[in-house]
């Protein structure tokens, strides 16, 4: 099967602008999370996605949304971009979103620079 | 709530060798999962390995074992013949599953492995 992938790989964006990412889970996963890495703040989660449902949200402000297609493909935007949003966005696809085993698969990420 | 330590910044080991790298988890939840990611300079987040905290028996996957220990909060990892492409951050990380549903991670620790 192939992985988790995750577009664009590399965005330079300028403050104010806003961003959309887009995130293909393994086929047959339902559950999309999203996470964002930074190295001040380390890996924190932003928001989950099962059928098409945001199920949880992390604490962030609301420029961070997100939404799920029917195919289960999820994309994240961000409006009026700050400094501080510059990270590697993570996204990552489980199969079960209750029971079961809880592994979670990521993609090799998106890295926004903000400027 | 749950919160995971990694108190560990950077480890170093000699190829061949056996390293441990600590992390405590700490909630109030009693059905939960625990999670070892492998993170190398590709960024690519890779589960290494899972534990079940309902099960007694530690997780082995290859030369990966953990040791958990519940009531000491202790789940470290233990790589056995160390291979320079074991380098790299390593995030122990926990997934309660009636709470938010979302992984938490630890800060991460920096492995080297000298040739």
């Amino acid at each position: 099967k192939a992985g988790v992938t995750q577009t664009p790989r590399y965005l330079i964006k300028t403050r104010g602008q806003q961003v959309t990412l887009s995130c293909s889970p393994i086929s047959g996963h339902r559950s999309v999370s999203w996470y964002q890495q930074t190295p001040g703040q380390g890996l924190q989660f932003l928001f989950e996605y099962f059928s098409e449902t945001q199920r949880n949200k992390g604490n962030f402000p609301g420029r961070f949304s997100g939404r799920q297609f029917s195919n289960s493909r999820s994309e994240m935007n961000v409006s009026t971009l700050e400094l501080g949003d510059s990270a590697l966005y993570l996204c990552a696809s489980s199969s079960t979103p209750s029971g079961g085993m809880y592994e979670q698969y990521f993609g090799p990420g998106t890295r926004l620079t903000v400027t | 709530a749950q919160t995971v330590t990694q108190s560990q910044p950077e480890m170093s080991v000699q190829e061949a060798e056996t390293v441990t790298l600590s992390c405590t988890y700490d909630t109030s939840e009693s059905d939960y999962y625990l999670f070892w990611y492998k993170q190398p300079p590709s960024r690519q987040m890779i589960l290494v390995i899972r534990q079940e905290a309902y099960k007694q028996q530690n997780a082995t996957e290859n030369r990966f074992s953990v040791n958990f220990q519940k009531a000491a909060k202790s789940f470290s990892l233990k790589i056995s013949d160390s291979q320079l492409g074991d380098a790299a951050m390593y995030f122990c990380a926990g997934y309660i599953i009636q709470g938010a549903q979302k992984l938490v991670f630890g800060q991460g620790t920096r492995l080297t492995i000298n040739p």
